[in-house]
């Protein structure tokens, strides 16, 4: 059974860092491209970032350019998020989402974990 | 504002027929698969349709996807009161270099 379990969320002061973790299993994660993608309070999904299976191209929106990274861990089959210089606006439920192959569509999901940036 | 343009609600009858329009451009749906998601409330949004008329398991044929040009369509056909939720639409966007979603449609089952 596929599943993406994130975690890492929580609250962080403007300006502040966090870093998001989705750890998985039941598929082969070396071999798919992966994504966060998230979604404000009462707001519309909102794609953040990909990296494919070989971590040789990696795209943001532009909304996190320059302030979130992120990678992948092989061995512990996990996928990062590094979040830095963190706004209000980038309060959300993040989540992790496997990418099918050969497409742009985004098969599997993981349950979501909050972050909330406030002082 | 989203580069995809989906009517902000729609609504019909219990066993009714609904459609879901997705508008966008050739850098998008233009040259590219949609994919559909439901999320229905407090969860985690689900793949309902991929390559703009395709089905995952699981996905009953109640549910449909068209793709003609710059836009594309979900339909629903018998509907029920579990269909209530909300709708987004997706694909990649080649001018953007990103993955780009519609800003949903919420289906309300009268």
């Amino acid at each position: 059974e596929v599943q993406l379990v994130e975690s890492g969320g929580g609250l962080v002061k403007p300006g502040g860092s966090l870093r998001l973790s989705c750890a998985v299993s039941g598929f082969t994660f070396s071999s798919y491209t992966m994504n966060w993608v998230r979604q404000a309070p009462g707001k519309g999904l909102e794609w953040v970032s990909s990296i494919d299976s070989s971590s040789n191209y990696i795209y943001y929106a532009d909304s996190v350019k320059g302030r979130f990274t992120i990678s992948r861990d092989y061995a512990k089959d996990s996928l990062f998020l590094q979040m830095n210089s963190l706004r209000a606006d980038d309060t959300a439920v993040y989540y992790c989402a496997r990418m099918a192959p050969g497409g742009w569509d985004l098969d599997y999901w993981g349950q979501g974990t909050l972050v909330t940036v406030s002082s | 504002q989203s580069v995809l343009t989906q009517p902000p609600s729609v609504s019909a009858a219990p066993g009714q027929s609904v459609t879901i329009s997705c508008s966008g451009s050739s850098s998008n749906i233009g040259n590219n698969y949609v994919s559909w998601y439901q999320q229905l409330p407090g969860t985690a949004p689900k793949l309902l349709i991929y390559d703009s008329n395709k089905r995952p398991s699981g996905i009953p044929d109640r549910f449909s996807g068209s793709k003609s040009g710059t836009s594309a369509t979900l339909g629903i056909t018998g509907l029920q009161t579990g269909d209530e939720a909300d709708y987004y639409c997706g694909t990649w966007d080649s001018s953007l270099s990103a993955v780009i979603f519609g800003g949903g449609t919420r289906l309300t089952v009268l």
